[in-house]
């Protein structure tokens, strides 16, 4: 089946611990993203990357790091910077930008808490 | 910088009624606007993609329709069932500043009673 893996669906980060989330994709998109999604609210864009060995910035990076060493692969790490990193974390894929039209494809998700 | 608003945040409906979710954004320069919806605790699945070329588009029972010019889109849904209690999201691709990225609103969460 293609689509978008995420992994794990549930993850625990202790004060000051580094963790990071997995995101595989077998769509053959070049596009990948992550945003993360608070209670009630809205997506805010993490990171998005167009092409391997490239990313940017999106509107919340701050604390957070990624890498796109393969185009299947799109790993978000949340670093002990990030103060307040209990959130639901979701990961898309799209063929192009969306401002080409392109739908963006959505992983399940996963849900990182602070113990 | 782009703004997108849902409202209601949340509506509750008897089963088989026709219904309207509305969808405004303060930037009219997009590209496209999309819905999408959102089961509890799971990502997001695309229900319809405008272009803003576009004024509207169908997929079964759902219609989404834009006016780019006001800032708005709604999102009819015909004979609601029990199995569309979701959460819905807008969002808009700019053609300004962060062109590559979707601004979401915060959704309207649907509850169809049976």
């Amino acid at each position: 089946d293609g689509g978008i893996t995420q992994s794990p669906k549930y993850l625990f980060r202790k004060e000051g611990q580094n963790v990071t989330l997995s995101c595989e994709q077998n769509l053959n998109h070049d596009a990948m993203y992550w945003y993360r999604q608070d209670p009630g609210q809205g997506l805010r864009l993490i990171y998005y990357s167009q092409i391997v060995n490239d990313f940017q910035k999106g509107d919340i990076a701050e604390g957070y790091s990624v890498s796109r060493e393969k185009k299947e692969s799109f790993p978000l790490t949340v670093t002990s910077a990030q103060k307040n990193p209990t959130a639901f974390y979701l990961c898309a894929s799209s063929y192009g930008l969306v401002r080409s039209g392109n739908i963006q494809y959505f992983g399940a998700g996963t849900r990182l808490s602070v113990l | 910088k782009q703004e997108v608003t849902q409202i209601p945040a949340a509506l509750s409906v008897p089963e088989g009624e026709n219904l309207v979710l509305n969808c405004s954004f303060t930037d009219s320069a997009i590209y496209n606007l999309q819905w999408f919806r959102q089961d509890p605790g799971k990502g997001l699945t695309s229900l319809l993609l405008i272009q803003s070329s576009q004024r509207e588009q169908t997929s079964g029972r759902l219609n989404a329709s834009l006016d780019k010019s006001s800032g708005r889109s709604t999102l009819y849904i015909a004979a609601s069932q029990p199995g569309d209690s979701a959460t819905y999201l807008c969002a808009v691709s700019g053609s300004s500043g962060s062109a590559r990225q979707l601004t979401f609103g915060s959704g309207t969460q649907l509850t169809v009673l049976p």
